[in-house]
Formats: structure tokens, C-alpha cells, sequence
């Protein structure tokens, strides 16, 4: 079946740092990927995504690669901000008959201390 | 324009009881997913609805159903309420022919 694993962290940086969270994916096909943060108390938004391989998906200076040969979608940034603290996800995207499932990593606690 | 709405935002109840989370899509959205967050499962998928029918369904058991109304609004609903039920409860909407989900904010649901 199809599975995802990034490191759980908890990862604390200080402002400025540079980001990295490593995310690596198992699937049949060629999956979409995602990340996705979590800020406390609200659901999931949508950081960035691409959906094959060699794509580079970017959003509020975060990036990504898809990288087929290794199966990863790395996330990076190359200076945290406090703001950046959340929990960020990575995902794949599976289609059949039309439905599209997401599965998820465990997941990765940022803090940035300033 | 609004994004994924679900209600109400907590809810307690009791092992035993019932309960109904209701999620309204991105309007011009008609496919809508469930998925269920705890600390020691993380997000998992319940279902996914369109057009008023289940198009697919997670390893959950049959206390979790789902429906769907023709202006694509859904209700999920669990009953005879576990203490493991407790969870956030995610509500995903996306347009037919994209991949992209866009969440809502959850619902939290605590049983005591």
C-alpha cells in the first residue's frame, strides 16, 4: 500500500535558520504530493504541491522537489521565521475510479525561537 | 470566496451516544472527504463523497457513515461513541478532475 515518512521532529530553530524536512514516500503509480501546515487549533492548509517527478512546488519562500529516483518531497526554507511554527505534513495523493485519497506522514513540530 | 465551513467546532459527549459533524464545501466543489486525526494514528481517511454517493471508504468500522445532500454539503456521523473516537475530525473539499484537497478547521470531538 502506499505509506509516507518524514521526520517527526519536534525541530526547534532559531529565526533565520535554515529548514529542512525530509519526507519520504512508497507508492504504486505516480502519486501527487503535498505538503500541508498545521498552525494550533485550525485545520490543514495547503503549502505546496507537485505532481510529477522533478516538479519544484514553492510557497511563501518554502520548497520542494519531487524527486522520483529517491522518492522524497523534502520540504526547505531557507530562513524560518517565529510565524513559521507549526506542524507540517507531507502527503501523497492516490487516484482510483476517480477518487483521490490522501495519505499523510506523522507529521513534523516546528518551533522557531527568535 | 469562503472556504470549507464544518460545525460545530467541539463537541463532547458520552460512550454510548451518537453524533452528527456537518462540513459545507468550497462552493462549485462536489467532492468531499472525511479524515480523522488522533496523536497515535495521525490523519487517516474516512470517506469521500460525490454527487450524493460514497466513491470511497477507508478501514474504519460501519459505526462511521457518511451522506452527502445535492448541494454537496456532508454529514458524517458516528454512533455508539468510543472513548478512541476522540478526535479532530477533518472535512475536505475539492473541485472534480483536481486532486487538491482544501481542508476546514475541524471539528474536535471529546467523549467521555
Amino acid at each position: 500500500g502506499n505509506s509516507v515518512t518524514q521526520m517527526e521532529g519536534p525541530v526547534t530553530l532559531s529565526e533565520e535558520a535554515f529548514l529542512t524536512i525530509n519526507c519520504t514516500y512508497t507508492a504504486t503509480g505516480y502519486p501527487s504530493l503535498f505538503w500541508y501546515v498545521q498552525y494550533p487549533g485550525e485545520g490543514l492548509q495547503l503549502l505546496l504541491k507537485a505532481t510529477k517527478a522533478d516538479d519544484k512546488g514553492s510557497n511563501k519562500g518554502f520548497e520542494a522537489t519531487y524527486r522520483k529516483e529517491t522518492t522524497s518531497f523534502h520540504l526547505e526554507k531557507g530562513s524560518v521565521q517565529v510565524s513559521d511554527s507549526a506542524v507540517y505534513f507531507c502527503a501523497l495523493s492516490a487516484s482510483g475510479a476517480g477518487s483521490y485519497q490522501l495519505t499523510f506522514g506523522k507529521g513534523t513540530k516546528l518551533s522557531v525561537i527568535p | 470566496k469562503a472556504g470549507v465551513t464544518q460545525t460545530p467546532r467541539y463537541l463532547i459527549k458520552t460512550r454510548g451516544q451518537q453524533v452528527t459533524l456537518s462540513c459545507s464545501p468550497i462552493s462549485g466543489h462536489r467532492s468531499v472527504s472525511w479524515y480523522q486525526q488522533t496523536p497515535g494514528q495521525g490523519l487517516q481517511f474516512l470517506f469521500e463523497y460525490f454527487s450524493e454517493t460514497q466513491r470511497n471508504k477507508g478501514n474504519f468500522p460501519g459505526r462511521f457513515s457518511g451522506r452527502q445532500f445535492s448541494n454537496s454539503r456532508s454529514e458524517m456521523n458516528v454512533s455508539t461513541l468510543e472513548l478512541g473516537d476522540s478526535a479532530l475530525y477533518l472535512c475536505a473539499s475539492r473541485r472534480e478532475g483536481r486532486e487538491t484537497q482544501y481542508f476546514g478547521p475541524g471539528t474536535r470531538l471529546l467523549v467521555l
